[in-house]
C-alpha cells in the first residue's frame, strides 16, 4: 500500500513562530487531508487539499501531487495549536505518524 | 445534524469477552470508516465501507468484524477481546461523491481490555 512520511516527528515552537511542516506520499494521490488532534484527542479537519495551495487563517497548505508531498505551514502560532498534525492519504485515508507539535507561551 | 456519533465513550472488557462499538452518521455519507490509535502512535485503517452492503479490510482487521446494513450505520465486531485490542477507535464518515469535502470523525471510543 502506499506509504505516507511526516516530519519532523516533534517540534517544539515558542509563542509567535512560523512552522513548516511535511507530509511525503509514495505514490499518486487523488485525495489528501491535514488533521489535528488537540490534547483532549479530538481530531479537527483542516483542509481536504489534493493539489494547490489553500489558506485559512494562521495556517495554510500546499501539496504539489507531482512531487508526491504536501506541507502545512503554521504561522505566529499560539499555544492552542498544540497537539498532533496528521496527513492522509486516498480513499482508505491512510494516515502518517503525525508530528507533534508543542507552542510554548 | 449530529454529525459523527460513537457509543459508548469508554468500555473495559475482559479478555474473551465481545462487544459491538457501534457508530452512526446523519449527512448520508458514503464512506466510513473504522481506526485504532494506539497511545502516541497514529491512526491505523481496521475496515472501511464505501457503501451500505459493501466493506473492505485496512491494514489492521484480525479480531474484528463490521457490517455496513444501512448508510448511517457502520458498527464494529470484538469477538474475543485480547489485551492488544486496548486502544482508542475513532470512527470517521466521508461523502467521497461531493468535492471538496472532508472526513469526519467521531469523538472516539476508549477500550481497555484486562
Amino acid at each position: 500500500g502506499i506509504q505516507v512520511e511526516q516530519s519532523p516527528p516533534d517540534l517544539i515552537l515558542q509563542e509567535g513562530a512560523n512552522s513548516t511542516l511535511r507530509c511525503n506520499f509514495s505514490d499518486s494521490v487523488n485525495n489528501l487531508q491535514w488533521f489535528h488532534q488537540n490534547p483532549w484527542g479530538q481530531l479537527i479537519n483542516l483542509f481536504y487539499i489534493p493539489s494547490g495551495t489553500k489558506q485559512n487563517g494562521r495556517l495554510s497548505a500546499t501539496t504539489v501531487a507531482t512531487e508526491r508531498y504536501s506541507l502545512l505551514y503554521i504561522s505566529s502560532s499560539q499555544t492552542t495549536d498544540s497537539g498532533v498534525y496528521f496527513c492522509a492519504v486516498r480513499d482508505k485515508l491512510s494516515f502518517g505518524a503525525g508530528t507533534t507539535v508543542t507552542v510554548r507561551a | 445534524n449530529a454529525g459523527v456519533t460513537q457509543t459508548p465513550k469508554f468500555r473495559i472488557l475482559k479478555i474473551g469477552q465481545s462487544m459491538t462499538l457501534q457508530c452512526t452518521q446523519d449527512m448520508n455519507h458514503n464512506y466510513m470508516y473504522w481506526y485504532r490509535q494506539d497511545p502516541g502512535m497514529g491512526l491505523k485503517l481496521i475496515y472501511y465501507s464505501v457503501g451500505a452492503g459493501i466493506t473492505d479490510k485496512g491494514e489492521v482487521p484480525n479480531g474484528y468484524n463490521v457490517s455496513r446494513s444501512t448508510t448511517e450505520d457502520f458498527p464494529l465486531r470484538l469477538e474475543l477481546a485480547a489485551p492488544s485490542q486496548t486502544s482508542v477507535y475513532f470512527c470517521a464518515s466521508y461523502p467521497r461523491r461531493v468535492q471538496n469535502s472532508p472526513l469526519h470523525f467521531g469523538n472516539g471510543t476508549r477500550l481497555t481490555v484486562t
